[in-house]
């Protein structure tokens, strides 16, 4: 079965420096990759997706980048603020013909002041 | 332009009964996903409709069954309810499958807490 991991369940950084989350999936390479951002309480809300024939995007001050060799997909904030504490969620398809996502447990980052 | 709607927003039930959760999707989606989140875990995938039909399912039992209304909305049902079932269930909206948009949108979830 397809599989997705986070390896860190918290992160903590300063205000002001890059937080890197980490994302490694098994299996086949997926078509795609997705980011989510989840706060306490609420619904995931989506930030990026990645092709597996693009080894960069980037967002305003979010940059994701994906490496079928290595399996992964790295995860960038830079300049990074409190309002940015969040937990973040990697997903990718659950087969290669429907659209259902399975999720990784996520990485609980907290940016101080 | 209203997003993904759930109700209810909390919901305590007694081992043995049965739920049904409810969810609108974003204008202009015609696909909706349902997922179990457990505390501390990352959203596992339930069942997915379009076109009225279930065209997605999860590893989850047969206690789990959905519907899909004409106008897109979603119900997820859920019998024999058991302490595990204790979650945030999550109704997320997508363009229809084939269309090259990917992204999911998330409603707000409905907290159910089996006792």
């Amino acid at each position: 079965s397809q599989k997705i991991e986070q390896n860190s369940e918290a992160l903590n950084i300063q205000e002001g420096k890059t937080a890197t989350l980490t994302c490694n999936y098994t299996n086949y390479s997926p078509a795609y990759l997705q980011w989510y951002r989840q706060d306490p309480g609420r619904g995931p809300v989506f930030l990026l997706l990645i092709r597996e024939n693009e080894k960069e995007k980037r967002k305003e001050r979010l940059k994701v980048t994906f490496d079928t060799t290595l399996k992964q997909s790295l995860f960038h904030i830079t300049a990074s603020q409190p309002a940015d504490s969040a937990t973040y969620l990697c997903a990718r398809r659950e087969d290669q013909a429907g659209t259902a996502l399975i999720f990784g447990k996520g990485t609980t980052l907290s940016v101080s002041s | 332009d209203a997003g993904v709607t759930q109700s209810p927003t909390h919901l305590i039930k007694t081992r043995g009964q049965q739920v049904t959760l409810r969810c609108s999707p974003k204008s202009g989606h015609d696909t909706v996903s349902w997922y179990q989140q457990a505390l501390g875990q990352g959203p596992q995938f339930i069942f997915q409709y379009y076109e009225e039909e279930e065209r997605q399912r999860g590893n989850f039992p047969d206690r789990f069954s959905g519907h899909q209304f004409p106008n897109y909305s979603s119900e997820l049902n859920v019998n024999a309810l058991l302490l595990g079932d204790s979650a945030l269930y999550l109704c997320a909206s997508s363009e229809t499958p084939g269309s090259q948009a990917y992204e999911q949108y998330f409603g707000p979830g409905t907290r159910l807490t089996v006792t």
